[in-house]
């Protein structure tokens, strides 16, 4: 079936450097979005891409959808404590019943280091 | 305005009992999703629900497992005969309707099941 696959799985960085998860999907998305999940916490919606090579910007957060609409990116420029979490994309695949549903990325967690 | 209610939070109990996991979503919010998330791992998809009918349950890891949901708001999540795999947080998201799924999903808390 379709899947979303993200890489790095971890990511462990001093506090201060920049950091990149990459989202590749084995079919064209219609959309993507991206969601944050802090320690113990449950995922937040961070933002949609819709457009082929959308770029958008949230303060320090840069979100990119490839020009092919299978791909995408978040980057996190200077990264704060307060970035840990775990950072997951979703994107709409269709299941083997032809049926349509938001898959989730296998997501990348970010730790930061003092 | 309020969000997605799940109870409980915590279920501890015995292998081979059942379960009953609750979730209230967003009022005015015709999809619901259940997941299950596992220690450190991603988000395993198990059901959804357009109103009150599940077009797909491919998710579901057995017979065991069963979902409802009535009067398009609340749904629950039952786990006959409870297994140790079992273990995990299950998050219940809530969304409007899933035309071509570009609606943000919104989480609840999840219930943290744990079995002895």
């Amino acid at each position: 079936g379709q899947q979303v696959m993200q890489i790095p799985q971890y990511q462990h960085v001093q506090e201060g450097e920049d950091f990149t998860t990459y989202c590749n999907s084995s079919t064209t998305l219609s959309n993507i979005q991206w969601y944050k999940q802090r320690p113990g916490g449950h995922p937040v919606f961070l933002i949609q891409l819709v457009k082929s090579g959308e770029v958008k910007k949230q303060k320090r957060l840069t979100f990119q959808f490839g020009e092919a609409k299978k791909n995408s990116s978040l980057h996190i420029t200077a990264t704060q404590t307060t970035d840990v979490g775990t950072y997951f994309c979703a994107g709409p695949t269709v299941s083997n019943f032809g049926n349509e549903k938001l898959t989730f990325g296998t997501g990348t967690r970010l730790t930061i280091i003092p | 305005g309020a969000g997605v209610s799940q109870s409980p939070s915590n279920k501890v109990t015995e292998k081979g009992k059942d379960v009953e996991l609750r979730c209230d979503p967003i009022s005015g919010h015709t999809a619901l999703y259940w997941y299950r998330q596992s220690l450190g791992q991603g988000l395993e998809f198990l059901i959804y629900f357009q109103g009150n009918s599940a077009p797909d349950k491919s998710g579901l890891p057995s017979d065991r497992f069963s979902a409802e949901r009535t009067g398009g708001s609340v749904s629950t999540l039952t786990i006959q005969r409870t297994q140790q795999e079992d273990s995990a947080v299950y998050l219940c998201a809530s969304s409007y309707g899933t035309g071509r799924l570009n609606q943000p999903q919104h989480f609840g808390d999840g219930t943290r099941l744990s079995i002895l």
